[in-house]
């Protein structure tokens, strides 16, 4: 079975400051791992995934995450949050080998402030 | 270009009034998926499926049919609403089996509202 907490139903940050978004995940095989974001009024596209080739993976906007198998996570980060990155975003988990549906967080709001 | 499409994108029902929301892809897809978003709950997943003619319930099937006759069409029914299915409710489906990871690819939402 596998699972996937998101700390924080609401991350705020200043215009600027670093974003980080926290995911932790559980898995029983070796993982495919998620991000996705969800802008106001819109559905859900893909930021960055991890299928097992590199553990640092980056996507679009400078957004990249690390996975780090020893702690079960692969949190989200950005260097320097703009206005535009206020967005609602979901981790994700499917099992390589399985039936690959995947499991999704609850969600985290970014909160980006002038 | 390559889209998943839902129709309506809003909606306002009266409870009881059957009502269908549509879904399309045109990415050959074998994997479609139903899921409600509400907040503070995140993605909850209604039904999906594998292939033509096989669907299966997700954690949230109560109130909703589904079905599969084309690879491309997978239609929501909710035959009798009720307002507690007020919710925001996406579409999305998958590469073919082979070369999946497991990413989705999402419509851009319908917004149903029932009274």
């Amino acid at each position: 079975a596998q699972s996937v907490t998101q700390l924080g139903s609401h991350v705020s940050v200043s215009e600027g400051a670093l974003v980080l978004l926290r995911c932790n995940y559980s898995s029983s095989v070796p993982p495919y791992l998620f991000w996705y974001v969800q802008y106001p009024n819109q559905g859900l596209q893909l930021l960055l995934k991890y299928t097992s080739a590199a553990t640092l993976v980056k996507g679009i906007n400078d957004f990249e995450a690390e996975f780090k198998k020893s702690e079960t996570s692969f949190h989200l980060t950005k260097p320097s949050a703009h206005m535009s990155d206020a967005a609602e975003y979901f981790c994700a988990v499917s099992e390589s080998g399985g039936s690959y549906i995947p499991t999704f967080g609850r969600g985290t709001s970014l909160i980006v402030h002038p | 270009e390559a889209q998943v499409t839902q129709n309506p994108r809003y909606l306002i029902t009266v409870t009881g009034k059957k009502l269908t929301v549509t879904c399309s892809q045109n990415m050959n897809h074998e994997y479609m998926s139903w899921y409600r978003q509400d907040p503070g709950l995140g993605l909850r997943q209604i039904y999906y499926s594998m292939n033509v003619e096989v669907t299966d319930k997700g954690d949230v099937p109560e109130g909703y049919k589904v079905s599969r006759k084309e690879k491309r069409n997978f239609p929501l029914i909710l035959e009798s609403p009720s307002p507690n299915q007020t919710s925001l409710y996406f579409c999305a489906s998958s590469k073919p089996r082979g070369s999946n990871t497991g990413e989705l690819f999402f419509g851009e939402g319908s917004r149903l509202t029932v009274l």
